[in-house]
């Protein structure tokens, strides 16, 4: 069974940087054949893609966010992270991590984690 | 960027119902790669169908969609207590992918 598991704090400072990282268990990201993303959802809102990674390093990340946002890999943990830099109170939300079949949907996902931008 | 707008906003409903959400995309979904997820508060999003009518092993089959296009439906045959919940719809045929702002099913 795939298991997901996100980590980092859970209260960042207006204008610093967001930094999370997902544990994978059960699948091994350097298999190949899925793209390990990351994915939020703002209080009582719906979803936001935020971007995706595959093994080999190559990402894609949401146009909206993507001059703030690196998403990385470490196949030898067989983790991948996620960094938002320069976070507002706009950054406040539950993020999860999740993987993504390729060409195919989201088919498993991490608990989520709160993310709260406050001084 | 396909924007994905769901109605209604809020259906109620009694157990042993039948629910029918709605999807409608602001352009097609490329090879009408649709996804629903089901989500109930403080839980993930549970993978529900794909492909606009494929469900996942171990969805139970009163789950159906349908649709295609720019116009999705899922239907829930015949509501149990454990369904009420908030569902969205999900394309990811063309990036950035993106979600609908969800229809929740609450218990009339």
């Amino acid at each position: 069974q795939v298991q997901l598991q996100e980590s980092g704090p859970g209260l960042v400072k207006p204008s610093q940087t967001l930094s999370l990282t997902c544990t994978v268990s059960g699948a091994s990201i350097s298999s190949g054949g899925y793209y390990w993303s990351w994915v939020r959802q703002h209080p009582g809102k719906g979803l936001e893609w935020i971007g995706s990674i595959y093994y080999s390093g190559s990402a894609y990340y949401n146009p909206s966010l993507k001059s703030r946002v690196t998403i990385s890999v470490d196949t030898s943990k067989n983790q991948f992270s996620l960094k938002l830099s320069s976070v507002t109170a706009a950054d406040t939300a539950v993020y999860y991590c999740a993987k993504k079949v390729g060409g195919g949907a989201f088919d498993y996902w991490g608990q989520g984690t709160l993310v709260t931008v406050s001084s | 960027e396909i924007v994905l707008t769901q109605s209604p906003g809020t259906l109620s409903l009694s157990p042993g119902e039948r629910a029918t959400l709605s999807c409608r995309a602001s352009q097609s979904v490329n090879n009408n790669y649709l996804a629903w997820y089901q989500q109930k508060p403080g839980q993930a999003p549970r993978l529900l169908i794909y492909g606009a009518s494929n469900r996942p092993t171990g969805i139970p089959d009163r789950f159906s969609g349908s649709g295609s296009g720019t116009d999705f439906t899922l239907t829930i045959s015949g509501l149990e207590p454990e369904d009420f919940a908030v569902y969205c719809c999900h394309q990811y045929g063309s990036p950035p992918w993106t979600f609908g702002q969800g229809t929740k099913v609450e218990i009339k």
